[in-house]
């Protein structure tokens, strides 16, 4: 059971615009900074988003993120095939002595 | 640039310890920066085990704590992971990473990740 919820799978066709969804409570999201992390097969995670809204140099403007109370969203535009991942969020916990806790993950399939 | 490479056995028995270690080339841990290690069980998501400072300051996972050392060498500019009593619960690919500058929560240079099986 993961601290911070997301949907198990979403999907979508080339070119439309998909968003993922993270859900998380006081002690996270809604008082510390949401990252985004891409992971393609059988590869280690790479990071997509952090402090919510900004892109690390080299990630298209296709992904964006946004942060509102105690939930955050990955947005995808103009999907593409290559896009095909798992998409995890992840988070400061202020709980107890502190914790990084991250989503369950949210498999993209390209259609 | 910057390369992280994780070593270690590959089958460890159940109530021994893990242990693993990050090499790290193209940056000198010395000079900054959070270096952690971060685990994913076979099809499942991803779990912070800890962090650590070129100084030697720690941060862990609190459901780990009691199992977990962090430590660094700077001298061969690698930090290491054990991990005591392991189960099968502690199966898993096991990444280390570095942090974005100034936190120790986010990482965005990984290792490509070693897979440790406990098994007798």
């Amino acid at each position: 059971q993961s601290v911070l919820t997301q949907p198990p799978s979403a999907s979508g066709t080339p070119g439309q615009r998909v968003t993922i969804s993270c859900s998380g409570s006081s002690s996270n999201i809604g008082s510390n900074y949401v990252y985004w992390y891409q992971q393609l097969p059988g590869t280690a995670p790479k990071l997509l988003i952090y402090r919510n809204n900004q892109r690390p140099s080299g990630v298209p403007d296709r992904f964006s993120g946004s942060k509102s109370g105690t939930s955050a969203s990955l947005a995808i535009s103009g999907l593409r095939s290559e896009d095909e991942a798992d998409y995890y969020c992840a988070a400061w916990d202020d709980s107890l002595s502190g914790d990084v806790v991250f989503g369950g993950g949210t498999k993209l399939t390209v259609l | 640039q910057v390369q992280l490479q994780e070593s270690g056995p590959g089958l460890v028995k159940p109530s021994e310890t893990l242990s693993l270690t990050c090499a790290v080339s193209g940056y000198s841990i010395s000079s900054g920066y959070y270096w952690g290690w971060i685990r994913q069980p076979p099809g499942k998501g991803l779990e912070w085990i800890g962090s650590i400072y070129h100084s030697g300051s720690t941060y862990y996972n609190p459901s780990l704590k009691s199992r977990v050392t962090i430590s660094v060498d700077t001298s061969k500019n690698q930090f290491s992971l054990k991990l005591s009593s392991v189960t099968a619960a502690d199966t898993a690919v096991y990444y280390c990473a570095r942090a974005l500058p100034g936190v120790m929560d986010a990482f965005d240079i990984w290792g490509q990740g070693t897979m440790v099986t406990v098994s007798s």
